[in-house]
């Protein structure tokens, strides 16, 4: 079965760079989520979009932003990137919010050097 | 606002233990979901059980169990016959009238041979 495809899986960024994250979601899941797991930490709720509409917001610093295309992709994007970027971000994607669970992305994990 | 507690941080046991790992958790919905991840050394999160509030009944799949309590506000996660392989971090999730999920802080088993 087709599951959450995140890209890159790694990634190596210097300071006050820029940095995409990309997440595919299952087919015919209408809502995506941005999750953010510091090391030794649990993963931290950013973002939601729900039928490319933004539908909850979390901790995500104003340095970032992020969206959901037609095709139900979403991109995060992190500018002026910070020693404290370093983490595994998670993608989720669900169908209607939720309600019947949430399946996980990989992961990509960043390190802002 | 809701909360999810795992007051163990650390479990070590010896293969073929069982272990219980605790979830408390707190919110004012009532309706709601709970969730348990597992985390393995690669990173994923991988889906374990989805409970909602109006199902109390207790599961079992294979060498794990769950028990819900309502009246004590736990949700409580059981490997029967610990294996080397269980070794990971589990987190405990609520979702509640949102849709973002909140994380205990985990607890990390250990499983020695």
């Amino acid at each position: 079965a087709a599951g959450v495809i995140q890209s890159p899986r790694h990634l190596i960024k210097e300071k006050r760079e820029t940095a995409t994250l990309k997440c595919y979601p299952i087919p015919r899941h209408d809502t995506v989520y941005w999750y953010q797991q510091g090391p030794g930490q649990d993963p931290q709720f950013l973002i939601s979009f729900y039928e490319k509409m933004q539908s909850d917001k979390g901790s995500i610093p104003d340095r970032f932003s992020a969206q959901q295309f037609s095709d139900y992709h979403s991109e995060l994007n992190m500018s002026s990137l910070e020693l404290g970027d370093s983490a595994l971000y998670f993608c989720a994607s669900s169908f209607t919010l939720g309600y019947y669970g949430y399946t996980f992305g990989s992961g990509t994990r960043l390190t802002v050097v | 606002a809701q909360k999810v507690t795992q007051a163990q941080t650390e479990i070590s046991v010896v293969e073929k233990e069982d272990v219980t790992l605790d979830c408390v958790y707190e919110t004012r919905d009532t309706t709601y979901y709970l969730f348990w991840y597992k985390q393995p050394p690669s990173g994923e999160l991988v889906f374990l059980i989805r409970r909602n509030s109006f199902d109390e009944q207790n599961e079992i799949s294979g060498r794990y169990s769950w028990n819900f309590q309502k009246s004590t506000s736990s949700f409580n996660f059981t490997i029967t016959a610990s294996q080397v392989v269980d070794s990971a971090v589990y987190f405990c999730a609520l979702r509640t009238s949102g849709s973002r999920l909140t994380f205990g802080e985990g607890t990390q088993l250990t499983v020695n041979p």
